[in-house]
């Protein structure tokens, strides 16, 4: 069973740049999609984008130019960085995998809080 | 920047029927499989449902998923206090490159 877990700074002043990465453990990056999933405090699931181990990724449109994602097979790790940070960047960041390129999503991390504020 | 519109909220009393609605377009529901998503206070999201009416393993048959033309439909029976949660449909949106969207979320309260 593939397990999921983020790691990162939980407060990032605005501006900057947040980044996270996502351990995974049960399985291996060098397989498979690997996506990260945001939800502001109070608020719906948002889609940040997905890397595939080949290193092709896709974003969702509305961050498209403020995303990174990058796999590291030889950590078994994907990571995400989001330049230029405001205050609505604030939420729980998800890493998560898909069942395929058009799948549903079925494992989570846990979640990680990341706070934008000066 | 949800494009699935869900209900708010949904209720009903123990060991009711309740149905949450997902209402999308033909560039996501319309052209592809709908899963659903169940997220219990403070946890992360867990899969309902996948490829429209399809239940993972440890899912309950009081469970149940259906898809007609751009709208999915979760329905819920013999609803226990245990399934208070918020309930997202998701699926992929085939626009441009193929990016997922979820719904807006429903909350579900057992009265």
């Amino acid at each position: 069973q593939v397990q999921l877990q983020e790691s990162g700074p939980g407060l990032v002043k605005p501006s900057e740049t947040l980044s996270l990465t996502c351990t995974v453990s049960g399985g291996s990056v060098s397989s498979f999609y690997w996506s990260w999933i945001r939800q502001p405090p109070g608020k719906g699931l948002e889609w940040i984008g997905y890397i595939y181990y080949s290193g092709r990724t896709n974003y969702n449109p509305s961050l498209k130019s403020r995303v990174t994602i990058l796999v590291d097979t030889s950590k078994n790790q994907f990571s995400l960085r989001l330049s230029s940070v405001t205050a609505a960047d604030t939420a729980v960041y998800y890493c998560a995998r898909p069942a395929g390129a058009l799948g549903s999503y079925t494992n989570w991390g846990q979640g990680a809080l990341v706070t934008v504020s000066s | 920047q949800s494009v699935l519109t869900q209900p708010p909220s949904v209720s009903a009393a123990p060991g009711q029927k309740v149905t949450i609605s997902c209402s999308g377009s033909i560039s996501n529901i319309g052209n592809n499989y709908v899963s659903w998503y169940q997220q219990l206070p403070g946890t992360a999201p867990k899969l309902l449902i996948y490829d429209n009416d399809k239940r993972p393993s440890g899912i309950p048959d009081r469970f149940s998923g259906s898809k007609s033309g751009t709208s999915a439909t979760l329905g819920i029976t013999g609803l226990q206090t245990g399934d208070e949660a918020d309930y997202y449909c998701g699926t992929w949106d085939s626009s441009l490159n193929a990016f997922y969207v979820f719904g807006t979320g429903t909350k579900v309260t057992v009265l």
